[in-house]
């Protein structure tokens, strides 16, 4: 167990909906990062937060967005939902910005119909 | 252009066997490497992570090499074990830029009885 908690674990819904995956980091860990993996696919980096602020942005569409809430649980929301949208997600947490271990969660598995 | 590749792609072995998965980077500037274990549909797990000045760095079975010159590095498994059957993942953080990880595409193992 990493201590990284996601929520749902599974996730079906409609072309065109809108979905909110949801993150606790491990304890004491200040950045929470977000990456989408694709079937087959590797990691794709889509988003960073540090102590409640963006940090880094890597490949996120403009139809997701996150945010880092001030008891650091994270929040990713994917909206206009597209069939190649489904994918893995995977939330990750470290105690520092930059340097360290990243610890991830279990991931959810979303999957647009 | 910052890249990870890997290789090769996938890998299957006997059980007991030892095998080597290749990391190549042309991440500038350079400022660690780290490799993970990912099984199917879970979250990947951190194996070692190297700095500049680190050679060799073992855990348990795994041992991994870098080469800061010529910007390579290695993941030996020694006594391969079916549980050894995941897919490992080479990832290079930059000292620079707001997106500083860089992710291989991973090597597939397979570790048969």
């Amino acid at each position: 167990d990493s201590g990284v908690t996601q929520t749902p674990k599974h996730l079906i819904t409609a072309t065109g909906q809108r979905v909110t995956l949801r993150c606790s980091p491990r304890s004491g860990d200040l950045s929470v990062y977000w990456y989408q993996q694709s079937l087959d696919q590797g990691l794709q980096f889509l988003i960073q937060y540090y102590n409640g602020e963006e940090r880094a942005k890597g490949n996120i569409l403009e139809r997701f967005s996150a945010q880092q809430f001030p008891d650091l649980h994270s929040e990713l929301n994917l909206s206009s939902l597209e069939l190649g949208d489904s994918a893995l997600y995977f939330c990750a947490s470290s105690v520092r910005a930059q340097e360290g271990i990243q610890y991830f969660g279990a991931g959810t598995r979303l999957s647009v119909l | 252009k910052n890249q990870v590749e890997q290789s090769p792609q996938s890998l299957i072995i006997l059980e007991g066997k030892n095998c080597t998965l290749q990391c190549n980077y042309t991440v500038s500037p350079f400022s660690n490497l780290r490799w993970y274990k990912q099984d199917t549909g879970r979250g990947p797990v951190s194996l070692t992570i190297m700095t500049f000045s680190e050679n060799t760095k073992s855990n348990g079975r795994y041992t991994a090499t870098l080469d800061a010159d010529t910007k390579q590095s290695s993941l030996h498994i020694t006594a391969s074990q079916l549980s050894d059957s995941a897919s490992y993942i080479c990832v290079v953080s930059s000292k620079t830029g707001a997106n500083n990880l860089f992710f291989g595409t991973g090597t597939r193992l397979t570790v048969i009885p």
